[in-house]
């Protein structure tokens, strides 16, 4: 099946710096990108979705000058966590839909985020 | 605004036993719906998903899951657990807002402990 990878797995970055996550599609064209955080032992929550070449769609309460998205080409999404604060200290998920298999999503492994 | 509840936080069944996990849905139009599994500290796998057709759906490792629209439920099931079993489910429900499957809305999950 098609792979989703992300990177890095693990990060823990200082408070106020800012951490980049990538997401990438391995084997396929991702035209739409998701991006989910999760809490320890909580659900995931849709923080914003990108089409490749448009700005990211946020959902309400999530700051898009805080979490930067960028998906500059068909193969690759990331995630700026910028001015990171403890609170900011998640586990982050990418998933992608290609143009070919419109309700089909493959989800990457995730990013622990561990802000100090 | 869409929503999935899974009643149940924890759920404890012996290995061998039959398993069934609830979730209801709240969407406005014809769902998309996932069952994923998650392994503590990884990614989510999926283990199956319905958009139409036969609402009775055939997932990986054995599972099932029916969709009931006049319940607003996609339970699912399994006939015998295995102790490999034992991890997080995550109920999910999205939509197809014309470009292809949104992002999803997923629900708190539900942990299944496996006794011998």
């Amino acid at each position: 099946g098609a792979v989703v990878s992300q990177h890095p797995s693990r990060v823990i970055c200082k408070s106020g710096t800012s951490v980049k996550i990538e997401c990438r599609s391995l084997d396929f064209q991702a035209t739409t990108m998701f991006w989910y955080r999760q809490f320890p032992k909580q659900s995931l929550m849709l923080m914003a979705t990108s089409n490749e070449g448009s700005k990211a769609t946020y959902e309400q309460g999530v700051e898009k000058d805080k979490f930067l998205i960028n998906h500059a080409s068909l193969t690759l999404s990331t995630l700026t966590v910028t001015s990171a604060h403890p609170e900011d200290s998640s586990f982050y998920i990418c998933s992608a839909r290609t143009a070919g298999q419109r309700n089909t999503i493959y989800f990457g492994e995730g990013s622990w985020l561990t802000v100090v | 605004a869409q929503s999935v509840t899974q009643p149940d936080i924890h759920i404890t069944v012996s290995e061998g036993a039959s398993l069934e996990l609830r979730c209801n849905y709240s969407y406005g139009a014809t769902p998309y719906l996932f069952w994923y599994v998650q392994s503590p500290g990884q990614g989510l796998q999926l283990l199956l998903k319905y958009f139409s057709g036969d609402t009775l759906v055939q997932g990986i490792k054995g599972f099932e899951a029916e969709f009931k629209r006049s319940q607003s439920s996609f339970n699912l099931r399994k006939p015998s657990v295995h102790w490999s079993d034992a991890a997080e489910y995550f109920c999910a429900v999205g939509g197809d807002s014309g470009g292809g499957a949104d992002g999803l809305t997923f629900g708190k999950g539900t942990h299944l402990i496996i006794q011998p």
